[in-house]
């Protein structure tokens, strides 16, 4: 299986700062990688796929980029009701792996 | 409006067998391929199993870690995804959630809480 591995593993922000996560696959996956955004208690909620694309409703400051290997999850100004766990995702070939997730809490 | 509920859930003894369901209302269930992901307490997510939808030639993936102890299937008739689960083990517990993809996974159920305890 398709390795995904995230970094970091903890983020602590404050409410206006820029964060990145950044999410490495095990090989290639061309643009084969979402991102969800996760709250405690609920399911995950899907943000971007296709690694760049914005899914419906999600508010545009959240943005991806990358391909092949290499991809980042940006927040461009954090808001109080982004504290929440992240994971990227691969949905290539045979398989579906989830990294294992950053927590971004408040500083 | 999609919807996708899980049910099957509850406490089950080490060893034991547990039959998950999803229900799916709201969308052409036999035109998406679905999906079962797991999380342990406090842990992150894990994709389980993958099954295509109508044109995909019933192609079943299934994650390393689970071959062999799981089984997905579907009902299209009667909108419902199910993940038989064997040998359960204690680190088998956790909720389970069904997902719809397409091409990523973007709807989810609430989940279902499996706890395998003596």
């Amino acid at each position: 299986d398709i390795q995904m591995t995230q970094s970091p593993s903890t983020l602590s922000a404050s409410v206006g700062d820029r964060v990145t996560i950044t999410c490495r696959a095990s090989q290639n996956i061309n643009n084969w990688l979402a991102w969800y955004q996760q709250k405690p208690g609920k399911a995950p909620n899907l943000l971007i796929y296709k690694a760049s694309n914005l899914e419906s409703g999600v508010p545009s400051r959240f943005s991806g980029s990358g391909s092949g290997t290499e991809f980042t999850l940006t927040i461009s100004s954090l808001q109080p009701g982004d504290f929440a766990t992240y994971y990227c995702q691969q949905y290539s070939l045979d398989s579906r792996t989830f990294g294992q997730g950053t927590k971004v809490d408040i500083k | 409006e999609v919807q996708l509920v899980e049910s099957g859930g509850g406490l089950v003894q080490p060893g034991g067998s547990l039959r998950l369901s999803c229900a799916a209302s709201g969308f052409s269930f036999r035109s998406y391929s679905m999906n079962w992901v797991r999380q342990a307490p406090g842990k992150g997510l894990e994709w389980l199993s993958y099954i295509s939808g109508s044109g995909g030639g019933s192609t079943i993936y299934y994650a390393d870690p689970v071959k062999g102890r799981v089984t997905i299937s579907r009902d299209n008739a009667k909108n419902s995804l199910y993940l038989q689960v064997n040998s359960l083990r204690a680190e088998d517990t956790g909720v389970y959630y069904c997902a719809r993809e397409g091409s990523h996974f973007d709807s989810w159920g609430q989940g279902t809480l499996v706890t395998v305890s003596s």
